[in-house]
């Protein structure tokens, strides 16, 4: 089993509807950051959480929220999809007391907004 | 805003030969490299990272980085079929905990 795990893995839904991507991890990392991945325009941080009380924003968290849940779970949520939202989704972990940097990706959340 | 440029490529080069993979990146306080391969379809994963200025070497790839130039490259030797796919920079910027990422460099190393 994967270390880090995304669900649902492929999602085609429509505009204006609530979408939210899950993700979960058994590396025991207190961190976790959600990105996007878009042809051309490479990866991009959405929001980060460095332990369960602890959330921000990214780059580009405009129209996403996130929640951790757990040590172990970080949601990110579409509250009204639109289609430039359209995108591969990465959640990735990382061990603040190993090298800064190195990431650990789940296998990714291919979302389409029609 | 900080950047980390790449060439978008595609990058083509004969098996066995050397593969040279090149990054740029704006913020001049940025202390810590890295390097990431993505095959098609699948998550990014780290290969190397650099903090001083000069080579270092693993296997065959070699990350070289020169401060004054704020330039990164990766060096790939022997290239192998397997070696064809993304590859993507980021850097740590002066303070941060975040990774700013390039867009990547596709290679394609041809048989």
């Amino acid at each position: 089993d994967a270390d880090v795990t995304q669900t649902p893995r492929n999602r085609i839904t429509k505009t204006g509807k609530r979408i939210m991507l899950e993700c979960s991890q058994t590396k025991g990392h207190d961190r976790m950051y959600w990105y996007r991945q878009d042809p051309g325009l490479g990866l991009r941080l959405i929001y980060y959480s460095f332990d369960v009380k602890d959330i921000n924003k990214g780059e580009i968290s405009d129209g996403y929220s996130v929640s951790r849940q757990a040590q172990a779970k970080f949601s990110l949520s579409l509250e009204s999809a639109i289609p430039n939202q359209t995108a591969l989704y990465f959640c990735a972990t990382s061990d603040p007391w190993a090298l800064p940097g190195e990431l650990f990706f789940g296998e990714g959340s291919r979302l389409t907004v029609l | 805003q900080k950047e980390v440029e790449q060439n978008s490529g595609p990058l083509s080069v004969p098996e066995g030969a050397i593969a040279s993979l090149n990054c740029t990146y704006s913020d001049r306080g940025s202390q810590s490299f890295f390097w990431y391969r993505q095959y098609s379809g699948k998550s990014p994963e780290l290969i190397m990272f650099i903090y001083s200025n000069g080579d270092k070497e693993d296997g065959r790839f070699t990350a070289q980085l020169n401060k004054a130039s704020q330039y990164v490259s990766l060096l790939i030797r022997d290239s192998q079929p397997s070696d064809s796919a993304t590859y993507l920079c980021a850097d740590t910027g002066a303070g941060s905990y975040q990774l700013t990422f390039g867009k990547g460099t596709k290679l394609s190393v041809i048989p």
